[in-house]
């Protein structure tokens, strides 16, 4: 397994700002996913974060809206851009960690309203 | 068709009684399941995984999977109140996890 914490934990946004959630992981891990959670929806892949490269969107998602950075094997962000109220849900950080056998863990989110 | 299908409740039952969570899914590929619990406003908590056909207990857990139906379920024994969340499958085709396919979510609620 793996721990990992996100933060801001919450965060109430204005409308056209940008917020940048932060993930950061207790051990090496190779894939890390952002996922977004809208309320009472299941969970929707945003991207995957690969270190030293960029990361590869999901079709619905752009770099552009959703910019993540993966600067070390511990440690990724994922920018909500120019939000807008449709953007009010909970975004996760997800790791597969080398001894998970396919299986992947999450943060505890980050839940975001957007006014 | 979705490649998962997941009933979303709610299901409420009374304290002390089994709980049965399914979900379907139509593509054959699948090979491995997993059973996440979410709490309101947190993120899932892995509770089951399993690769194969049959049983696999976890304490008051069991994760059943019927790969000739294309069915999985999860039951919880003698459930309490602190069960109640929502309930995800979740499944992979291939072995990569940027391939996992969720369920819905089933919302349980156990009253005392």
């Amino acid at each position: 397994s793996a721990v990992i914490s996100q933060k801001p934990s919450r965060d109430i946004c204005q409308r056209g700002t940008s917020l940048t959630i932060q993930c950061q992981v207790d051990s090496q891990v190779t894939m890390m996913f952002w996922y977004r959670q809208q309320p009472g929806q299941s969970l929707t892949l945003i991207a995957t974060a690969n270190q030293g490269s960029e990361a590869t969107y999901e079709s619905g998602f752009v770099i552009d809206k959703f910019p993540i950075s993966r600067p070390n094997l511990t440690f990724s962000t994922l920018t909500v851009s120019n939000m807008s109220p449709e953007d009010s849900s909970i975004y996760l950080c997800s790791v597969a960690p080398p001894d998970s056998g396919n299986t992947i863990y999450f943060g505890e989110g980050s839940w975001l309203t957007v006014v | 068709q979705k490649e998962v299908e997941q009933d979303p409740g709610p299901l409420s039952v009374p304290e002390g009684a089994i709980v049965s969570l399914n979900c379907t899914y139509s593509n054959s590929a699948f090979q491995y399941f997993m059973w996440y619990r979410q709490y309101s406003r947190k993120g899932p908590e892995l509770l089951m995984y399993t690769y194969s056909s049959g049983n696999k207990e976890d304490g008051r857990f069991t994760a059943q999977v019927d790969k000739s139906s294309k069915y999985i379920s999860l039951f919880i024994r003698d459930s309490q109140p602190s069960d109640s969340a929502t309930y995800l499958c979740a499944m992979i085709a291939y072995s990569s996890a940027s391939k996992i396919i969720f369920g819905s979510g089933t919302r349980l609620s156990i009253r005392p």
